[in-house]
């Protein structure tokens, strides 16, 4: 059962605009999440992160919003830029874990 | 350049014969993991070693080996590959375990088992 759910595999944003990807999880004892984007034929790098203290990560252009009531998070990035064309994976760890968790990716294209 | 190399990149092989995924890392890092990516399913754990000598099991170990003789490497081992193994795996490493410590991926190893 996917704990960590991205409901949008794709997006598409015009250069310049905003950019938000959302996350879903469903374990109450997630208390971290991280963001991840990976580009073709590499590995996934880390991007952001946000711990549940926080209902807010800010790092440049990139913003991570968590609501842990509704058990979702965000990842803004404005402005959007060509660069950013990836695919962005949400993660989440429980206490004491020694696992991530992650979705199943959003593939953003950022069109110039 | 601080980097985790797999070897190889790309791999067809037939069912019951038995490879290794090699993974090793540069950067002196105590914590390394295994992961495999499926369409819809995201990334998942294999296994994970804390330390030298030191492995546990992931989310989905079953079909797998993995050993850690030495600190820079952490070799994954399919004794008998079957078709559902057919995947892209991911080897990862940090300073440490926890969340202090981020995660360095390999540029992963697509697998094909016929």
């Amino acid at each position: 059962d996917q704990q960590v759910k991205q409901n949008s595999p794709s997006l598409s944003v015009q250069e310049g605009r905003i950019s938000i990807l959302n996350c879903d999880y469903t374990n109450s004892m997630f208390d971290y999440f991280l963001w991840y984007k990976k580009y073709p034929a590499e590995g996934p790098t880390f991007l952001i992160s946000i711990s549940s203290i926080k209902d807010k990560n800010e790092d440049g252009r990139f913003t991570v919003f968590l609501n842990k009531s509704a058990k979702h998070l965000s990842l803004h990035i404005v402005p959007s830029q060509p660069g950013d064309s990836a695919v962005y994976f949400c993660a989440a760890e429980g206490k004491g874990a020694n696992n991530l968790f992650f979705g199943t990716g959003t593939r953003l294209t950022v069109i110039p | 350049e601080a980097q985790v190399t797999q070897n190889p990149r790309y791999l067809i092989t037939v069912t019951g014969k038995k490879l290794t995924v090699t993974c090793s890392q540069n950067m002196n890092h105590e914590y390394m993991s295994w992961y495999r990516q499926d369409p819809g399913l995201g990334l998942r754990q294999i296994y994970y070693s804390m330390n030298v000598e030191v492995t546990d099991k992931g989310d989905v170990p079953e079909g797998y080996k993995v050993s850690r003789k030495e600190k820079r490497n952490f070799p994954l081992i399919l004794e008998s590959p079957s078709p559902n193994q057919t995947s892209l795996y991911f080897c990862a490493s940090s300073l440490a375990s926890g969340r202090l410590y981020e995660q360095f991926f390999g540029p992963g190893t697509r697998l094909t088992v016929l």
